[in-house]
C-alpha cells in the first residue's frame, strides 16, 4: 500500500455512459496526476494539480476531464469514450516542496470501453 | 522537456547474475533520478532514488549516475524470477516535482 487508493479497480463502460474514477492520497502530499497506461505502452501523463491547480493538461481530448476539489481528491470524469480510451488509469501525488523523492502512485482502475 | 531514453528490451539474464538497466536523460542539469518497477497489470512501485551527489546501494539493488555521460544505471544483484518486470527510469521535471519518464525496459530472469 503505498497511500494512493483508487476506485472503481476495474470500469467497463458503453461509449455513451458517462462514469468517473476517484483517486485518493493519505501521505499529505500536494501534487496529484492521472496518467493513462495503454496495453504494452509507456505511460502517458494526462493531468498535474498543484495545491488543487491544474498546471498541465498534455492535449487530453475533452471527453476525459479532471477535478481536484482538494489535495487529497483527484476525479477523472468521463463520458463518450472510445474503444481506444481502454488502458488502465493511474493516479499518482507527491509533495511539490520535495519532489526529489518521487511520486507515489495507486492501484489503477482498469477501464474497458465496449 | 526533459527527455528520458531506455532500451525497450526485453533484458534477460538468468537466476543469480547481475542485471543492469541503463537510462539516458538529455538536460545535464538534472538532479534528481529514480527507478520504478512495474509488475504486468500492476502500478509502478518507487525502488530507488538517487541525486546527482553520488550512488546509493540498497540491499540487492545499486542505482550509479554517471554525470559525464548522461545516464543512469540499475543493477541488481543476484536477480530472482521475481525481479522480472518492466523498470521505469524517472527524471525531476522542471517543475521540480513532476517526474518525466522514460519508456521503461522490461526483464526477465530466467530460472
Amino acid at each position: 500500500e503505498t497511500g494512493v487508493t483508487q476506485t472503481p479497480r476495474h470500469l467497463v463502460m458503453g461509449m455513451t455512459n458517462k462514469k468517473s474514477l476517484k483517486c485518493e492520497q493519505h501521505l499529505g502530499h500536494n501534487a496529484m496526476y492521472w496518467y493513462k497506461q495503454s496495453a504494452k505502452k509507456p505511460l502517458e501523463l494526462m493531468f498535474v494539480y498543484n495545491f488543487k491547480e491544474q498546471t498541465e493538461n498534455n492535449s487530453v481530448p475533452s471527453r476525459f476531464s479532471p477535478e481536484c476539489p482538494n489535495s487529497s481528491h483527484l476525479f477523472l470524469h468521463l463520458h463518450t469514450l472510445q474503444p481506444e480510451d481502454s488502458a488502465l488509469y493511474l493516479c499518482a501525488s507527491s509533495q511539490v516542496e520535495t519532489g526529489e523523492i518521487g511520486q507515489f502512485f495507486g492501484p489503477g482502475t482498469r477501464l474497458t470501453v465496449l | 522537456q526533459k527527455e528520458v531514453e531506455q532500451n525497450s528490451g526485453p533484458l534477460s539474464v538468468p537466476e543469480g547474475a547481475i542485471a543492469s538497466l541503463n537510462c539516458t536523460y538529455s538536460d545535464r542539469g538534472s538532479q534528481s533520478f529514480f527507478w520504478y518497477r512495474q509488475y504486468s497489470g500492476k502500478s509502478p512501485e518507487l525502488i530507488m532514488f538517487i541525486y546527482s551527489n553520488g550512488d546509493k546501494e540498497d540491499g540487492r539493488f545499486t542505482a550509479q549516475l554517471n554525470k559525464a555521460s548522461q545516464y543512469v544505471s540499475l543493477l541488481i544483484r543476484d536477480s530472482q524470477p521475481s525481479d522480472s518486470a518492466t523498470y521505469l527510469c524517472a527524471v525531476l521535471g522542471d517543475s521540480g516535482y513532476a517526474l518525466n519518464f522514460g519508456k521503461g525496459t522490461s526483464l526477465l530472469v530466467t530460472p
